[in-house]
């Protein structure tokens, strides 16, 4: 089945620790997104990707970092230097642009202990 | 920059009637795309309904339908019929014609009652 994993479901943190979140996608597109979900909000773009070896910053994108080596693998890395980490992460793709949908994972809940 | 509002922060409907969700967005451009995703207590969202600005004709899907008002710059979901796997956060969603970064509304809890 074509999709998008990511992994860990959960994950706990200390503070000061910096964190990979990992997004795999086998649908052969070629953009890919990192959005952040906060209780009672909606979601927010940290960092987005069109092609290989290519990133742009979204709108909260200071205390992250990412990579985008492979079409079908889009890390984020969570940093220390992220005051307020703790939050649901959402990790999309989509064909080129002007596609119009975006799928999505399943998301990564991180906390910070 | 565009703006995606969604003024109902929750709301709840019995099963098997009609429910409308609101969303107003502000943008200056006239080409875009709104999105309606949902997303069940298993935290995956799910494309629920997509409208193209440039037609006139409301979007359906099945149960789903929306009311798209370009002038009011409104984009409202209809959920007919109301199932109780409705249940979930309902997101309205703006896109610009080229890119494809989307702009989330805050999401409105929909609540099926039995």
């Amino acid at each position: 089945d074509g999709g998008i994993t990511q992994s860990p479901k959960y994950l706990f943190r200390k503070e000061g620790q910096n964190v990979t979140l990992s997004c795999e996608q086998n649908l052969n597109h070629d953009a890919m997104y990192w959005y952040r979900q906060d209780p009672g909000q909606g979601l927010r773009l940290i960092y987005y990707s069109q092609i290989v070896n290519d990133f742009q910053k979204g709108d909260i994108a200071e205390g992250y970092s990412v990579s985008r080596e492979k079409k079908e693998s889009f890390p984020l890395t969570v940093t220390s230097a992220q005051k307020n980490p703790t939050a649901f992460y959402l990790c999309a793709s989509s064909y080129g642009e002007g596609s119009g949908e975006l799928f999505f994972g399943e998301g990564s809940r991180l906390t910070v202990l | 920059a565009q703006t995606v509002t969604q003024s109902q922060p929750e709301m709840s409907v019995q099963e098997a009637e009609t429910v409308t969700l609101s969303c107003t967005y502000d943008t200056s451009e006239n080409n875009y795309y709104l999105f309606w995703y949902k997303q069940p207590p298993s935290r995956q969202m799910i494309l629920v309904i997509r409208q193209e600005a440039y037609k006139q004709q409301n979007a359906t899907e099945n149960r789903f339908s929306v009311n798209f008002q370009k002038a009011a710059k409104s984009f409202s979901l209809k959920i007919s019929d109301s199932q109780l796997g409705d249940t979930a956060m309902y997101f309205c969603a703006f896109r610009y014609n080229a890119g494809n970064m989307l702009t989330f509304g805050g999401g409105t809890r929909l609540m099926v009652k039995p």
